[in-house]
């Protein structure tokens, strides 16, 4: 089975400061990875999906990630946090069962941006 | 991008009363929604996978008959938590396959009193 850790539960940096949250997969088979992010009491939004086409993914809000297979890791990073990217952030690797997307998440990691 | 709706976004309820939860693509139609369980400063897990016109697929510890799911047209899925106990209280949250990827809602806060 595919799995996703998160290393950090929680992160924090000061506004402007480079943002690095990471992710790890185990995968038997080329992976599609993905970063969400959650606001509280919201559902998941989309970052960025890694499809196996280029292997730096660039998502919304100046956010990027970069699929490394000889690391498996998939770590998401911003230049520059702004105080709106305070928030949860979930790594998640799909998992084709039956034929649909199953997504395996990682815990999460809560961003806190310090002005 | 794809919009996928819920509802209500939040229910109180009895103990040993039913709730319906509806999930909604609004823009898109979906063979397939899935449904989540967050509790409070955890992740996500799934509870089971709905498809259009079959019985849903459930993940391993996730109770069938507790929790009712029923996918009846492209667009709709409702989740429904029968006998509700405290116990049941979370967060649901509904998700719709697209190209891809999945389109999630915005969840439903549950309390069961």
């Amino acid at each position: 089975a595919q799995s996703v850790t998160q290393l950090g539960s929680h992160v924090s940096v000061s506004e402007g400061a480079l943002v690095l949250l990471r992710c790890n997969y185990s995968s038997s088979v080329p992976p599609y990875l993905f970063w969400y992010v959650q606001y509280p009491n919201q559902g998941l939004q989309l970052l960025l999906k890694y499809t196996s086409a280029a292997t730096l993914v660039k998502g919304i809000n100046g956010f990027e990630a970069e699929f490394k297979k000889s690391e498996t890791s998939f770590h998401l990073t911003k230049p520059s946090a702004h105080m709106s990217d305070a928030a949860e952030y979930f790594c998640a690797v799909s998992e084709e069962s039956q034929g649909a997307q199953k997504l395996v998440f990682g815990q999460g990691t809560r961003l806190t941006i310090n002005p | 991008g794809a919009v996928v709706s819920q509802h209500p976004s939040r229910v109180i309820c009895k103990s040993g009363t039913s709730v319906k939860i509806e999930c909604r693509s609004l823009d898109f139609q979906a063979t397939t929604m899935f449904w989540y369980r967050q509790f409070p400063k955890q992740s996500l897990m799934l509870m089971a996978t709905s498809n259009e016109g079959s019985k849903a697929t459930y993940e391993q510890g996730v109770e069938k008959d507790k929790f009712l799911i029923n996918h009846a047209s492209l667009t709709l899925s409702t989740l429904t938590v029968t006998s509700a106990h405290p116990e049941d209280s979370s967060f649901y949250i509904c998700s719709a396959r697209g190209v891809e990827t999945q389109y999630f809602g915005p969840g439903t806060r549950l309390l069961v009193l």
